[in-house]
């Protein structure tokens, strides 16, 4: 079936790079995304991947797909307190256009 | 001002009774959604819709009904609140090129 998953929790010192991990299930995906939810506030959009890159780099953050793995990660170098958040992974399925997956969500804390 | 609001921001109301969260955008898209988040299982899928005419069921639509009453304006309906709704509701948009997805800010329902 359709899913997406993501451990729930990281803990990164400032100025260090954190790597949030997804994996999912469709081969068929047709875009993949990485959303940020500060507290109290919607789901952003922080970056997305088309299904036929490895790779995207925009400022402080990489995302590397792996499709063969059905792997998506997420870096973002020099993390800093800002940083703080809940990210979410999510797929967009091939077979509903109009369908996202979401993943359960990482929530990124920072320490001194 | 924000591209996709949502009313009321927060709601406690008791078991039994019937809610209705209103969804609003500007962002002129015929793609709207409704989501629920609980901790620790990402957001989930209650109802989608395409265009004014068109209305779909996600994954989670029991106890749930929505109306499409205007290309901007999509409301969700619980008739009959019971306390496992007690959740995180997102309203939505999205464009048909990435299928990104816009959200509002969220409503916080407690069914007591």
């Amino acid at each position: 079936g359709e899913d997406v998953e993501q451990s729930l929790f990281l803990s990164v010192r400032e100025g260090d790079s954190s790597v949030i991990n997804c994996t999912y299930t469709d081969s068929s995906s047709t875009y993949l995304y990485w959303y940020k939810q500060e507290p109290g506030a919607g789901l952003q959009l922080l970056t997305y991947i088309f299904s036929n890159m490895d790779m995207k780099q925009d400022q402080r953050l990489t995302v590397l797909l792996n499709k063969k793995d059905k792997h998506l990660s997420l870096r973002i170098a020099d993390t800093q307190t800002g940083d703080s958040a809940i990210y979410f992974c999510a797929e967009s399925m091939a077979s509903s256009a109009s369908k996202i997956i979401f993943g359960s969500g990482t929530r990124l804390s920072i320490r001194p | 001002d924000a591209d996709v609001t949502q009313t009321p921001r927060n709601r406690i109301t008791k078991t039994g009774k019937r809610i209705m969260l209103e969804c609003s955008q500007t962002k002129g898209h015929d793609r709207m959604y409704w989501y629920r988040q609980d901790p620790g299982l990402g957001l989930r899928l209650i109802y989608y819709s395409f265009d004014v005419k068109d209305i779909n069921k996600g994954e989670i639509s029991d106890g749930y009904s929505v109306s499409r009453q205007a290309q901007a304006k999509f409301s969700l309906s619980l008739e009959s609140a019971i306390p496992n709704q007690t959740a995180l509701y997102f309203c939505a948009t999205s464009d048909y090129d990435r299928n990104e997805q816009f959200f509002g800010p969220g409503t916080r329902l407690t069914v007591l």
